[in-house]
């Protein structure tokens, strides 16, 4: 059974930093590409960014709203992916999940397995 | 505001037959980038529904059903359930801005 398992949310002040954890299990993680997409309460799926696999090599993309702040990392051997967010704003409070990443040839890219979100507040 | 645009809610008694729309542009949907629709059901994660415009996850009843034409995309719920009150999110690429979701739209059981 595919699982996504996010941790580190919790309450930070503005411009402190924050590093969540998405811990993977169930498929092969190394083969993977995994997203992070926010949530704030009452509020819309908002992409955060990306990170490719190994052979792809752990390319990463981001929103242009979270550049230069975030950073997504993976660390294959422990099937986790992390997500490092510095000079947190107030706007980014919100649930974040992690998501795997499936590409085929015939269905597209799509978004297959959501993490159950683990909840930022940033204030002060 | 989203780069795929929903109506905000639709709603629809049991056992009818109702729509949401996803419309975008020749930058996303227009292109020929797939679209995905994801369930939230109240207080849980996003679920994939509808991959690849038209395909069904294993599991996913064939009530639900998805299409897409030139610059937008519908979801379709026939027999529409109580269990179906949900959040519904279409979900494409963009060209410029990568992956992008519509606003979503709120289902109302009647």
């Amino acid at each position: 059974e595919v699982q996504l398992v996010e941790s580190g949310g919790g309450l930070v002040q503005p411009g402190e930093s924050l590093k969540l954890s998405c811990a993977a299990s169930g498929f092969t993680f190394s083969g993977s590409a995994i997203h992070w997409v926010r949530q704030a309460s009452g509020k819309g799926l908002e992409w955060v960014g990306r990170i490719r696999s190994e052979a792809n090599t752990y390319a990463t993309t981001y929103a242009a709203s979270m550049k230069g702040r975030f950073t997504i990392s993976r660390y294959d051997s422990k099937n986790t992916a992390y997500l490092q967010m510095n000079s947190l704003k107030t706007e980014d409070t919100a649930v974040y999940y992690c998501v795997r990443h499936v590409s085929d040839t015939l269905t597209g890219s799509y978004f297959d397995y959501w993490g159950q979100g683990t909840l930022v507040t940033v204030s002060s | 505001q989203s780069v795929l645009t929903q109506p905000p809610s639709v709603s629809g008694a049991p056992g009818q037959r109702i729509t949401i729309s996803c419309t975008g542009t020749s930058s996303n949907i227009g292109t020929g980038y797939v679209v995905q629709w994801y369930q939230q059901l109240p207080g849980t994660a996003p679920k994939l529904l509808i991959y690849g415009n038209i395909n069904r996850p294993s599991g996913v009843p064939d009530r639900f059903s998805g299409s897409k034409s030139g610059t937008s995309a519908s979801l379709a719920i026939t027999g529409l359930q109580a269990e179906d009150e949900a959040d519904y999110y279409c979900q494409s690429y963009d060209t410029s801005l990568n992956w992008v979701f519509g606003g979503g739209t709120k289902l109302t059981v009647l």
